[in-house]
């Protein structure tokens, strides 16, 4: 399976945008592309996927380089409450497991 | 309401005194998984079960059993816990391997002393 790569940390204004990158540079076709957050200590929390395609949907907006080498989550207008570690997984169905890795802690400030 | 629960919460236990920790879902769902989670290690998957008596090894399975009888419940048996288990740990369930999203429970702190 393809491993994530991903900064420590990162600071966003309220109220502004954030772009958390991930690096998967040796992700294979038929692997895609999942981001979850975890919020203190509680358990995970599922929030976008994709394959190729760039997605949105209520929570965030995910785009995927054109040779899926990388991507980028996007929330649009962050919040105090998106304050979280956030991670980039990368999943391929034949193996039935996932990486979670270490994730991006984000701080959101006011 | 849609969950998964674990109980206990959280445990203090010491070395080699068997544990379970139980982990319920209430949502029919086919895929169970448990993980640990360790400062700079991020979660780390300890099993994974496809369906009810399947069952199979994640990234750090050594230490741990688990077991699925049922398919609401999938126990994770610490036989003989050791220091270096001390851990968050997490359940997990989802439809079935291919759907995309993964409920969690709300963890179980783990200290073996």
């Amino acid at each position: 399976d393809a491993k994530t790569t991903q900064p420590p940390s990162m600071d966003c204004a309220e109220g502004r945008a954030a772009n958390l990158p991930c690096n998967h540079s040796t992700i294979s076709g038929n692997e895609y592309v999942y981001w979850y957050r975890q919020i203190h200590s509680q358990g995970p929390q599922y929030i976008i996927h994709g394959l190729k395609n760039n997605e949105t949907n209520e929570m965030a907006s995910l785009i995927i380089t054109e040779d899926r080498k990388s991507s980028t989550l996007i929330l649009p207008h962050a919040t105090l409450r998106d304050t979280a570690v956030y991670y980039c997984i990368v999943i391929n169905y034949n193996f039935n497991k996932f990486y979670f890795g270490s994730g991006t802690k984000l701080n959101v400030k006011p | 309401e849609a969950q998964v629960t674990q109980n206990p919460r959280y445990l203090i236990t010491v070395t080699g005194k068997k544990l379970t920790v139980t982990c319920s879902q209430n949502m029919n769902h086919e895929y169970m998984s448990w993980y640990r989670q360790d400062p700079g290690l991020g979660l780390r998957q300890i099993y994974y079960s496809m369906n009810v008596e399947v069952t199979d090894k994640g990234d750090v399975p050594e230490g741990y059993k688990v077991s699925r009888k049922e398919k609401r419940n999938f126990p994770l048996i610490l036989e003989s816990p050791s220091p270096n288990q001390t851990s968050l740990y997490f359940c997990a369930s989802s439809l079935d391997l291919y759907s995309y999203e993964q409920y969690f429970g709300p963890g179980t702190r783990l200290t073996v002393t």
